[in-house]
């Protein structure tokens, strides 16, 4: 069974500080996906990323940025500069890979990023 | 494009009445996913279609639950009778194949039973 753990309930941090949300799988799956989702207070879940299980590079967008790392089953997300209107829950999200019925998302708990002026 | 639409937003219903949501998925996605999201819970997948046929609907709570998608462009999911504790936010989701896509989210609905 696929699992998602997200060990950080909640974080605060201060304008400007970088932050780091962690992600931790669990797979029997040789092939599979990663995605982070935002849901900032209006409630809407937002695409962030998603990885498949050969790409191991790191990402950057802007202020974002992954660290993937399969020996050790993560999949962390970092914010520089971090602003208040990074101010969400995030969600870090596994998809088992099967062509013919779909893919299913199972996701983390999620983590409250509150961002102080 | 619009992305996934939802309906309605809120819905404020007494026990034991029926509800029925409403998703319209991002035209050309073959999949469509209904997920509810509680405190208790967090997201939970409660059944998933692709190309309008249901493929695991092993989520979905009890019989009272029910969902269906007479096309493309539209599915429900409809709760008879409601209970107090399927109060919780239900998102809509779809994707362009159903393998391995990334999924887009409506809205959601959040529901309150009474």
């Amino acid at each position: 069974a696929q699992k998602v753990t997200q060990a950080q309930t909640e974080i605060s941090v201060v304008e400007k500080e970088d932050v780091t949300l962690d992600c931790v799988y669990e797979t029997r799956d040789t092939t599979y996906y990663l995605f982070w989702y935002k849901q900032p207070p209006s409630g809407e879940l937002v695409f962030l990323i998603r990885r498949n299980s050969f790409d191991e590079q790191n990402e950057i967008s802007g202020r974002y940025s992954w660290n993937f790392q399969k020996s050790t089953s993560s999949f962390n997300f970092t914010i520089t500069a971090s602003q208040v209107v990074d101010s969400a829950v995030y969600f870090c999200a596994l998809s088992e890979a099967k062509e013919t019925s779909g893919s299913r998302l199972t996701f983390g708990e999620g983590t409250q990023l509150t961002v102080n002026p | 494009d619009a992305g996934v639409i939802q309906s309605p937003r809120h819905e404020v219903t007494e026990m034991g009445q029926e509800v029925t949501l409403r998703c319209k998925p991002i035209s050309g996605h073959n999949s469509l996913f209904w997920y509810r999201q509680t405190m208790m819970r967090g997201l939970e997948l409660l059944i998933y279609f692709n190309n309008n046929v249901p493929i695991d609907d092993s989520g979905m709570p009890e019989d009272r639950f029910s969902a269906k998608m007479p096309n493309a462009s539209f599915s429900t999911l409809k709760i008879q009778p409601s209970e107090p504790r399927d109060s919780a936010v239900y998102f809509c989701a779809s994707n362009p194949t159903g393998a391995w896509d990334t999924q887009y989210f409506g809205p959601g609905t959040r529901l309150t039973v009474l």
